[in-house]
């Protein structure tokens, strides 16, 4: 099966920039979603098709996907972007999630 | 607006089945497939399936396979998944989500907390 790999947790200075990478077999050929949950809620699509954008989600929120790699760009973090943030692919009839990455505004 | 809106938690004993209900509103229930996503508590994200209210079609992920059974109820907008056989393991918390074909999912609903405990 399919196997996303995400780094545990990233840490960033408010107002700096944050990567989540995302690692996957030739995931480049594959449409990547991003995905932001806060403590005791739902998950919020904030990423999808690889770089665009829900309305309503801020343009700080972008993503990029090529070769092994996908990654979800926050810029200008701010303390409200503190949240584990999941990636998710289609493969092979099933949805496929990363295990996730904790990010952490210092 | 869109919203979908789930049973309460529950609390079942091993060996029982559990069945979540899902209520969609703000759009047409048929046009949009419904997945299942659960989480257990620290955990990351598990897909479960999924499911066309306009067929009734549906796609299980291979662990659930043979255990998970998704329905609909087209007059009342309603989704529900049913988990047999639980174990302890399947203490989670289970959310519907509307699937945007290639687009994610892009609405959730409020998760339902099955807790099985004998």
């Amino acid at each position: 099966s399919y196997v996303l790999t995400q780094p545990p947790s990233v840490s960033v200075a408010p107002g700096q920039t944050a990567r989540i990478t995302c690692g996957g077999n030739n995931i480049g050929s594959k449409s990547v979603h991003w995905y932001q949950q806060k403590p005791g809620q739902a998950p919020v699509l904030v990423v999808y098709d690889d770089s665009d954008r829900p309305s309503g989600i801020p343009e700080r929120f972008s993503g990029s996907n090529s070769g092994n790699t996908a990654t979800l760009t926050i810029s200008r973090v701010e303390a409200g972007d503190e949240a584990d943030y999941y990636c998710q692919v289609w493969d092979s009839s099933s949805e496929v999630f990363g295990g996730g990455t904790k990010l952490t505004v210092l | 607006q869109v919203q979908l809106v789930q049973s309460g938690a529950e609390v079942k004993k091993p060996g029982a089945s559990v069945k979540v209900s899902c209520k969609a509103s703000g759009y047409t229930f048929t046009s949009y497939d419904i997945n299942w996503v659960r989480q257990a508590t620290g955990q990351g994200l598990e897909w479960m399936g999924w499911m066309n209210p306009n067929s009734g079609n549906t796609g299980y992920a291979q662990k659930f396979q043979g255990r998970v059974t998704m329905t609909r109820n087209t007059s009342i907008s309603t989704a529900y998944m049913e988990l047999s056989s639980l174990r302890s393991e399947d203490t989670a918390v289970y959310y519907c989500a509307r699937g945007a074909g290639s687009s994610g999912f892009d609405y959730w609903g409020q998760g339902t907390l099955v807790t099985v405990s004998s």
